[in-house]
Formats: structure tokens, C-alpha cells, sequence
């Protein structure tokens, strides 16, 4: 079954340094990976997805994510980190069940930024 | 911008009483979910449901839960007897292609159930 492992249950960086969250898969086949962000007392919002193409993928409010698949590997980055970005961030795979598919998530990384 | 907006916001019911969470997914939307969190961390997946009819669901999702589209617009999660287990944040979400066509779910703000 297709999976994926967030190996941080927090990341604390300060305003204005890079940050990287990881994100490890495990899948059969081509993975179709995502990251969505959790601020809180609200729903998941989308951030990006890699399906294919280039490894390095752009997504919102200035975050990318870079698939390698030597690693099986899809960190989350962002070269410059703002408080606001505090929140918990969520890797996520689609899973292919015998019926159909469904989006499994991580079990999330809180990150802090700090001024 | 159009949402999914979730109703209750929080409900507290008794041990072994039916619960019924209401969702309006986003209108022109075909597939539509459930999720759970529970303690503000791990997400897991319940059901998905696309045509009238569930199209994959998870092993938590067992016989005491049950979706429905009774109307065409709304998406209701019920759990017929709930225990304390069930304490948690559900989350609708819908989206409107299938999962590998966009992968992005839009989800509601969720409701909070307490089984006490």
C-alpha cells in the first residue's frame, strides 16, 4: 500500500532562514505526491502536488517541493521563512484501493517560525 | 470564492447515540470525502464517495458509519451508535475531478465531535 512518512513532529526555524520539511514515500508505481497545510482551527488547504515532470515543484504562498526519486524524497521548502508560515503541514499520497483511490496524509509536521 | 461549509461546528452527544455531520461540498464538485483527526494531528482517511455510491473507504469506516447524498447538495456522515473513540475533528472535503486528474481536495472546516 502506498504511504508516506513525515520524520519530524516539529520544525522551528527563525523569520527569514530556509525551511525544510521532510517527506519520505513509499509507493508501487509512479507516485502522485502533495503537500497541504493546516493553520489553526481550520480545514487542510492545498499547497502542491508533483504528478510528473520536473522535480522541482512550485506551489503556494512561495513554498516548493523538490521529488527525488533516488530518496523517495519530496521535502517541502521555502528559502525564506515568515511567522505566518507557523502551521502544521501535512505529506500526502494517493492510494489506489480496490475500488477506487483516496488521499492518505502524513501524520503532520507542526512548524514554528519564530521573530 | 466557493467553500465546503460543515454543520455542526461542535456537538457533544452521549455514548451509543446517533450522530449525523452535514456537509455542503462545493456545487459543481462529483467526488466527496471524509476525514477524521483526532488531538489536532494524524488525518485519516474514511470514505470516498463519487455517482451515489461509496468508491473506496478505510477500515475505520466499519458498520456503524454510513454516508448518504439525500438531496443532491448535501453529503452527510452518520454514526449510528458512537463511542468515546470516536471523539475527533471531521473533516468533509470534495473535489472536482477524480483524485488523479488533481489531487486537490477542498475541505470544510470540519466538525468537532465529543463523545462524553
Amino acid at each position: 500500500a502506498q504511504s508516506v512518512a513525515q520524520p519530524e513532529d516539529q520544525v522551528n526555524v527563525a523569520e527569514g532562514n530556509p525551511l525544510t520539511v521532510k517527506c519520505t514515500y513509499s509507493v508501487s508505481g509512479n507516485p502522485y505526491l502533495f503537500w497541504y497545510v493546516q493553520y489553526p482551527n481550520r480545514g487542510l488547504q492545498f499547497l502542491l502536488k508533483y504528478i510528473t515532470g520536473d522535480n522541482l515543484v512550485k506551489g503556494s504562498y512561495g513554498f516548493e517541493a523538490e521529488f527525488n526519486k533516488s530518496q523517495t524524497s519530496f521535502h517541502l521548502k521555502k528559502p525564506s521563512a515568515l511567522v505566518s508560515d507557523s502551521a502544521l503541514y501535512f505529506c500526502a499520497v494517493i492510494h489506489e484501493g480496490q475500488a477506487g483511490t483516496a488521499l492518505i496524509f502524513g501524520k503532520g509536521t507542526t512548524l514554528s517560525v519564530s521573530s | 470564492e466557493p467553500e465546503v461549509t460543515q454543520t455542526p461546528s461542535h456537538q457533544v452527544t452521549q455514548m451509543g447515540q446517533e450522530v449525523i455531520l452535514r456537509c455542503v461540498p462545493i456545487s459543481n464538485h462529483l467526488y466527496f470525502y471524509w476525514y477524521r483527526q483526532i488531538l489536532g494531528q494524524k488525518v485519516e482517511f474514511l470514505v470516498s464517495f463519487y455517482n451515489n455510491e461509496i468508491s473506496e473507504k478505510s477500515e475505520i469506516f466499519d458498520d456503524q458509519f454510513s454516508v448518504e447524498r439525500p438531496d443532491g447538495s448535501n453529503f452527510t456522515l452518520k454514526i449510528r451508535s458512537t463511542k468515546l473513540e470516536d471523539s475527533a475533528m471531521y473533516f468533509c472535503a470534495s473535489s472536482p475531478l477524480g483524485m488523479r486528474n488533481t489531487g486537490e481536495l477542498f475541505f470544510g472546516e470540519g466538525s468537532r465531535l465529543t463523545v462524553l
